[in-house]
């Protein structure tokens, strides 16, 4: 069974700051990739998904990841934070051909300070 | 368009009650997803129907939890005799196809279940 990690369950960053959230998975097999985005009080939002082709997948709201598959990784990264980043942010991962759940990691909590 | 909806937002029950959660996918979504978040986890996969059918309940612990999709009207999920232990967010998640065929789940609000 497929299975992820996410090492950083809070991460603290001034505005302006550069992002970059790690997700890790392990599953030999092709993958479909995601992350998601919780704001305090709402529900979970797709932030960006890889299915096949460019490796360098551009979000909403500026984010992007990048998946390296000698690495079993898909990091997410923004270039410049802003306060209303605030949130939590789940990687998940569905393994082709292993059914339709996904399997997410334990989430990263980010704090922006203004 | 109204997205996914879950009813109720928040749901406070005693030990030992019944727990009934609902969920209505987005329209022209045929595909039901329930996910648990337990505070300080991660959202943990419990069961995932289809219309009149539960395709993969391999998350779904094996006493007093059910799940079904009627033809007509919500998903529920029914949790019989709550205990303490099953206070948390329940999310409920839908898609129009499988996600191996490149449809990613649109999630709804949660029902946050607190038992006392």
């Amino acid at each position: 069974a497929q299975s992820v990690s996410q090492h950083n369950h809070h991460v603290i960053l001034s505005e302006a700051a550069s992002l970059e959230l790690g997700c890790n998975y392990s599953y030999g097999g092709t993958v479909n990739l995601f992350w998601y985005v919780q704001y305090p009080g709402q529900h979970l939002q797709l932030l960006l998904k890889y299915f096949s082709g460019d490796p360098l997948v551009k979000g909403i709201k500026g984010f992007e990841a990048e998946f390296i598959k000698s690495k079993f990784s898909f990091n997410l990264r923004k270039p410049s934070v802003q306060w209303s980043d605030t949130a939590e942010y789940f990687c998940a991962v569905n393994a082709k051909n292993a059914g339709n759940m996904l399997t997410f990691g334990g989430g990263t909590r980010l704090m922006v300070k203004p | 368009n109204a997205g996914v909806m879950q009813n109720p937002r928040h749901l406070v029950r005693r030990r030992g009650q019944e727990a009934r959660l609902r969920c209505s996918p987005m329209k022209g979504h045929s595909h039901v997803y329930w996910y648990r978040q337990l505070p300080e986890e991660g959202l943990k996969f419990m069961v995932y129907l289809q219309k009149e059918n539960i395709i993969d309940e391999s998350g779904m612990p094996k006493e007093r939890f059910s799940a079904e999709f009627p033809k007509e009207g919500p998903s529920i999920l029914r949790i019989q005799q709550v205990v303490r232990g099953d206070s948390a967010a329940y999310f409920c998640a839908s898609s129009p196809g499988p996600v191996s065929r490149l449809y990613g789940y649109t999630f709804g609000s949660g029902t946050r279940l607190t038992v006392v």
